[in-house]
C-alpha cells in the first residue's frame, strides 16, 4: 500500500459524458501527478500539481482538468468521453516538485470504461 | 522534449541475471528512476541513479552514463515474481516514462 488513494476504482460511462476522479496523496507529499495508461501502453503523462499550483503539463487533452485543493487531494475531471478514453489512469503523489530525485508513489488507479 | 527508449520485450530463465536497457533524449536531464509494474498493478520504485554509476539494491541494480545517454536496470537471481513491466522515467521539466519492457521469467 503506497498510501495514495484514488476512487472510484472502476468507472463506466457513456461515450459525451463527463465524469471525475479523485486522488488523495500520502501525507506530506506536495505533488501530485496523473498518467493514463491505456490497454498494453505505457503511462503517459498528464499534468503536475506543486501545492495547488500547476508545474509541469504533458499530453493532457483539452477535454481534460485538473486541479489539487488547499488540503492537497486533486481531482482529474474528463468531459464529452470518447471511446478512446478508455483507460487505467494512474495518481502519483511526491514530496518535492523538483526535477532531481523525486520519488513517484502510485495509487491503484481508475479503471475509466468508455462505452 | 524528452523521449526514453527501451526494448519491448526480454525473456530469461529464472535464476539468470538480465539486463534492460534505456537511452535517452531529454534537455536539463536530472537522473534516471526505474519503476516496476505488474499487470494490472500500480508502478513501484525501484531505483534512482542522479550520477554516473551503478546503484545496488539488494537483487536489483541500476547504472547511469551521462556521456553515453544511457542507462540499466540489472535483475539478478531472477524469480518468477520479477515477471513484470518495468518503465525507466526521468523528471527533467516534466514526468516521462519510457513504453516499458515487459520481462518474462521461464522457469
Amino acid at each position: 500500500d503506497s498510501g495514495v488513494t484514488q476512487t472510484p476504482k472502476h468507472l463506466i460511462t457513456a461515450t459525451g459524458q463527463r465524469v471525475t476522479l479523485r486522488c488523495s496523496p500520502r501525507s506530506g507529499d506536495l505533488s501530485v501527478y496523473w498518467y493514463q495508461q491505456s490497454l498494453d501502453q505505457g503511462l503517459q503523462f498528464l499534468i503536475q500539481y506543486y501545492n495547488g499550483e500547476e508545474r509541469a503539463k504533458g499530453n493532457i487533452l483539452e477535454r481534460f482538468s485538473a486541479q489539487q485543493f488547499p488540503d492537497l487531494h486533486s481531482e482529474l475531471n474528463l468531459s464529452s468521453l470518447e471511446l478512446g478514453d478508455s483507460a487505467l489512469y494512474f495518481c502519483a503523489s511526491s514530496v518535492y516538485g523538483g526535477d532531481t530525485l523525486n520519488t513517484q508513489y502510485f495509487g491503484p488507479g481508475t479503471r475509466l470504461t468508455v462505452l | 522534449g524528452q523521449s526514453l527508449e527501451q526494448p519491448s520485450e526480454v525473456t530469461a530463465v529464472e535464476g539468470a541475471i538480465v539486463q534492460i536497457n534505456c537511452t535517452y533524449q531529454t534537455s536539463g536531464f536530472y537522473g534516471l528512476s526505474w519503476y516496476q509494474q505488474h499487470d494490472g498493478g500500480a508502478p513501484t520504485f525501484l531505483s534512482y541513479n542522479g550520477l554516473d554509476g551503478l546503484e545496488e539494491t539488494g537483487r536489483f541494480s541500476s547504472f547511469l552514463s551521462r556521456s553515453d545517454s544511457y542507462g540499466y536496470l540489472l535483475l539478478q537471481e531472477l524469480q518468477m515474481k520479477d515477471s513484470a513491466s518495468y518503465f525507466c522515467a526521468s523528471n527533467a521539466g516534466k514526468s516521462t516514462f519510457g513504453d516499458g519492457t515487459t520481462l518474462t521469467v521461464k522457469p
